[in-house]
């Protein structure tokens, strides 16, 4: 059974920098079947999708998010990262970590809120 | 980037047939993917490359796509489909690649 589960600060201060982690069970960050993505969800509103990473550490980035993103990846640790530097109160959000083959995601995390505030 | 156009809501009674649609320009020509998401959880995946279910879905969760149209359909609705639904595709050929759509609340009456 896949499991991805998100850890973090719940509370991130303005201007600082956002960092999350998820660790992967059930399957291998490793292997080249799958993309390791992160998408958000602000309360109320819908799912934006953030980026993705590669095994083979290969990324892609959601434009309006690409100045200020990076992602990595542990497979040692069967982990992958985000890290959003600068953030503000519009980065307020559930994030997911997902898996997928190329266009979609069949395993998500729970989630977990990260608040942006003083 | 691609726009995905879902409307905000559709209702309807037990045991009938709900139909959200996702709108975009030739969406027939692309794989399209929806999931569901209940209140408080991660969304999952209820059908994949337009008509495909992950095993565990149950039959009455569809999927159909063309012309400038997708189509969820879901029969026989249970007072347990309450949820938000959300088509997503990839578009190769745009900047941003993953886009989701705004998403439809379906209420079970």
């Amino acid at each position: 059974q896949v499991q991805l589960q998100e850890s973090g600060p719940g509370v991130v201060k303005p201007s600082q920098t956002l960092s999350l982690t998820c660790t992967v069970s059930g399957a291998s960050t490793s292997s080249g079947s799958f993309y390791w993505s992160w998408i958000r969800q602000p309360a109320g509103q819908g799912l934006e999708w953030i980026g993705r990473i590669y095994s083979t550490g290969t990324t892609n980035y959601n434009p309006s998010l690409e100045s200020r993103l990076t992602l990595s990846l542990d497979t040692s640790k069967n982990q992958f990262s985000l890290n959003l530097n600068s953030v503000t109160a519009a980065d307020t959000a559930v994030y997911y970590c997902a898996r997928g083959p190329m266009e979609h995601f069949d395993y998500w995390g729970r989630g977990t809120l990260v608040t942006v505030s003083s | 980037s691609y726009v995905l156009t879902q409307a905000p809501s559709v209702s309807v009674a037990p045991g009938q047939t709900a139909r959200i649609t996702c709108g975009g320009n030739k969406i027939g020509y692309k794989n399209v993917h929806w999931y569901q998401q209940k209140p408080g959880q991660a969304p999952i995946l209820v059908v994949y490359d337009d008509r495909d279910r992950p095993s565990g879905i149950p039959e009455r969760f569809s999927g159909s796509n063309s012309g400038n149209t997708a189509t969820l359909t879901i029969t026989s609705v249970e007072a347990g489909d309450e949820a938000d639904y959300y088509c997503q595709l990839w578009d190769g050929h745009s900047d941003l690649s993953w886009v989701f759509g705004g998403g439809t609340k379906l209420t079970v009456l």
